[in-house]
């Protein structure tokens, strides 16, 4: 079975600041790996995904993340976050096997200050 | 079409009444999901349909009851809810039928429930 932990349930920044939001897995198998933000009174929306290849995915908004094997995690990074960066963000994980069981960390709400 | 609608966007009902919440999709997907949220929590999961066949049912009280009447409709009927059982009701869907595609979901709006 997957299990995401997401460490830091809360990540406050100035705007302009980098941040990073961190996200570490576990698993006995093969796994995709996603980024969800969800915007209050809002559903998820993808930020963006691991499935092969390249380790680092980036999204078009300024997002990238790190696909790290040996570590096992996905941690999330943008350079200069922005006022409208304010959201839940959610890792989450599924086996490559058996893509519908979607398992998600318990979130990190990042709030951007002026 | 990249999107999933749910309606309604908000449902207050009392704990005898009956309800019913409604997901579509058109963007030809095999797998539809009906996931629960609570505040500041992640989104649980509920039930999967995968090719309109009940494929997962993670031990939901019987008084939710899922529909797929085909591949772009999924319901879930709701009876006898409990006051704990208020949360944001999420749809999603995946994966097109020729098994191309890359395996996110898609998730509508939700549906922010009430029972009193």
């Amino acid at each position: 079975a997957q299990s995401v932990t997401q460490l830091d349930s809360q990540v406050p920044v100035f705007e302009e600041a980098p941040v990073e939001l961190r996200c570490n897995y576990s698993s006995s198998v093969s796994v995709y790996l996603f980024w969800y933000v969800q915007y209050p009174n809002q559903g998820l929306q993808l930020l963006l995904k691991y499935l092969s290849g390249s380790t680092l995915v980036e999204s078009i908004n300024g997002f990238e993340a790190e696909f790290n094997k040996s570590q096992t995690s996905f941690h999330l990074r943008k350079p200069s976050v922005h006022i409208s960066d304010t959201a839940e963000y959610f890792c989450a994980v599924s086996d490559q096997e058996d893509t519908d069981k979607l398992i998600f960390g318990t979130g990190t709400r990042l709030q951007v200050f002026p | 079409d990249t999107e999933v609608t749910q309606t309604p966007k908000h449902l207050v009902m009392g704990m005898t009444n009956k309800k019913s919440l409604k997901c579509e999709q058109h963007m030809g997907h095999r797998a539809m999901y009906w996931y629960k949220q609570k505040a500041k929590k992640p989104p649980e999961l509920m039930f999967v349909y995968s090719y309109e066949k009940l494929s997962i049912n993670e031990s939901v009280p019987s008084r939710f009851s899922p529909e797929c009447p085909n591949s772009s409709l999924l319901n879930l009927h709701l009876h006898a809810l409990q006051p704990e059982d208020s949360a944001l009701y999420l749809c999603a869907s995946s994966q097109d039928r020729s098994g191309t595609s890359s395996y996110e979901q898609y998730f509508g709006p939700g549906t922010r429930l009430t029972v009193t």
